[in-house]
């Protein structure tokens, strides 16, 4: 089983859908949980950082349920902006960015 | 605007070649990372410096070789490489302690022929 899975996709959706994502991962001990963006040839950003209570960034929201291993983003009112590889990240270990490990990513297509 | 800058940003070189990448950050951190990214796959781990000490080497073969001279500057030496290696080439850093997120550069586009 891979460390962390997301559903490669892609999700082709019109503007103004809302979508979500689920990620799951396999180590129960892990302690922090990240959506980063990627667009296409560029690098990675930030999106969020995923809380155990849930948080919200404007149109973006992030749950995460240590009981059944998963975090998921929605996106509600899809722009054409948002179109790029959502990528689930986990670190098992809190205190250190060293062991960050990326999902393969999910791609999101916003169609006019 | 990334406080992690890459360069070169494209780079084709044949498989006896030796070149070498570099990476430096101005946002203060205590750690860098290298990551490969082949198409279609998850980033990848290579090396881990903390505090100019690598302390992590995720079995990388031997003709990918990282130098950190200081805690700002991170490269990675390349020599007789396979076409197997183009892939995407990404410097990060972080701070150290707390629930830290990475900073990725632009990344080094790596073709071997």
């Amino acid at each position: 089983r891979k460390e962390v899975e997301q559903d490669p996709g892609p999700f082709n959706v019109p503007e103004g859908a809302t979508v979500a994502f689920n990620c799951t991962y396999s180590n129960s001990a892990s302690q922090s949980f990240f959506w980063y963006r990627q667009d296409c040839r560029k690098e990675p950003k930030l999106l969020m950082s995923v809380y155990s209570s849930g948080n919200e960034d404007g149109r973006f929201t992030a749950q995460l349920n240590r009981a059944s291993q998963y975090i998921s983003l929605l996106i509600r009112d899809s722009k054409l902006s948002d179109s790029a590889t959502y990528l689930c990240v986990v670190n098992p270990v809190s205190g250190s960015a060293r062991q960050l490990t990326f999902g393969s990513g999910t791609q999101l297509t916003v169609l006019p | 605007e990334t406080g992690v800058t890459q360069t070169p940003r494209h780079l084709v070189m044949g498989m006896t070649n030796k070149k070498s990448l570099k990476c430096e950050q101005h946002l203060g951190h205590n750690a860098m990372y290298w990551y490969k990214q082949s198409a279609k796959k998850p980033l990848e781990l290579m090396f881990v410096y903390n505090f100019k000490e690598q302390t992590e080497n995720n079995s990388v073969p031997s003709r990918f070789s990282p130098e950190c001279p200081n805690s700002s500057h991170l490269f990675l030496h390349l020599h007789t490489l396979q076409p197997e290696d183009s892939a995407l080439y990404l410097c990060a850093s972080s701070p150290q302690g707390g629930n830290t997120e990475a900073f990725f550069g632009q990344g080094t586009r790596l073709t071997v022929v």
